[in-house]
């Protein structure tokens, strides 16, 4: 089975300080994704990646930027955590663009 | 810009039948996807539909008509660990509707 792992479940983090959410995956997949999801806003892409060292801003990319140095790691970074980023974050990789998606536990930040 | 509706929340039976409707603006679409949320858990893969027409695994199904924009997830003989919420998902990357909570009751 595909494993897509985010390094933390929790994580609380204090206004302006800068956060990195990691991900792995295990399946050797090209695309990965990141989405937050709020209650009564669904799942909303922050950013994508088709390939190593590409990315590509989503619907949501403001005050978020990302990494992908390795085929493997997608990293999601809030560069100065601000309340509104008070969120599950999801990440997801497939082996296809546009269908199965294999998503991760999500790491829950609270920004205080 | 791209969007898909879908209802916030639907209930039904258990043992009964029920449809979750999905209806889609978006450009460039390549196929709708269906996918299950327990509470807590992570968005998991039901379904995908590139082409018109019925899709059938086990007790769900998904029906796609890209004439009409529309699609749905069918359930049948509901059980009540099929209480979830269910995203549709159209376009690459996947946009998600905003979900619907599915309430499975005795």
């Amino acid at each position: 089975d595909v494993k897509v792992t985010q390094s933390s479940r929790y994580l609380v983090k204090r206004t302006g300080e800068k956060v990195f959410l990691e991900c792995v995956q295990d399946m050797d997949h090209e695309n990965m994704f990141w989405y937050r999801q709020d209650p009564g806003l669904g799942l909303r892409l922050i950013y994508f990646s088709y390939d190593v060292k590409m990315k590509e801003k989503g619907d949501i990319p403001e005050g978020y930027s990302v990494s992908r140095e390795k085929k493997e790691r997608f990293s999601l970074i809030l560069e100065s955590a601000s309340t509104n980023q008070t969120s599950m974050y999801l990440c997801a990789s497939s082996p296809n663009r546009g269908y199965g998606y294999t998503f991760g536990s999500g790491t829950r930040l609270t920004v205080v | 810009g791209q969007s898909l509706e879908q209802p916030s929340e639907v209930t039904a039976v258990e043992g009964a039948i029920v449809q979750i409707n999905c209806t889609y603006q978006t450009s460039g679409f390549y196929g709708l996807s269906w996918y299950q949320q327990h509470d807590g858990g992570a968005p998991t893969f039901l379904s995908y539909n590139a082409l018109d027409g019925l899709e059938e695994t086990g007790r769900f199904s998904s029906f796609l008509s890209r004439s009409d924009s529309y699609g749905y997830l069918l359930l049948q003989e509901l059980q009540m660990k099929d209480s979830a919420s269910y995203f549709c998902g159209g376009n690459t990357p996947l946009v998600f509707g905003k979900g619907t909570r599915l309430s499975v009751i005795a």
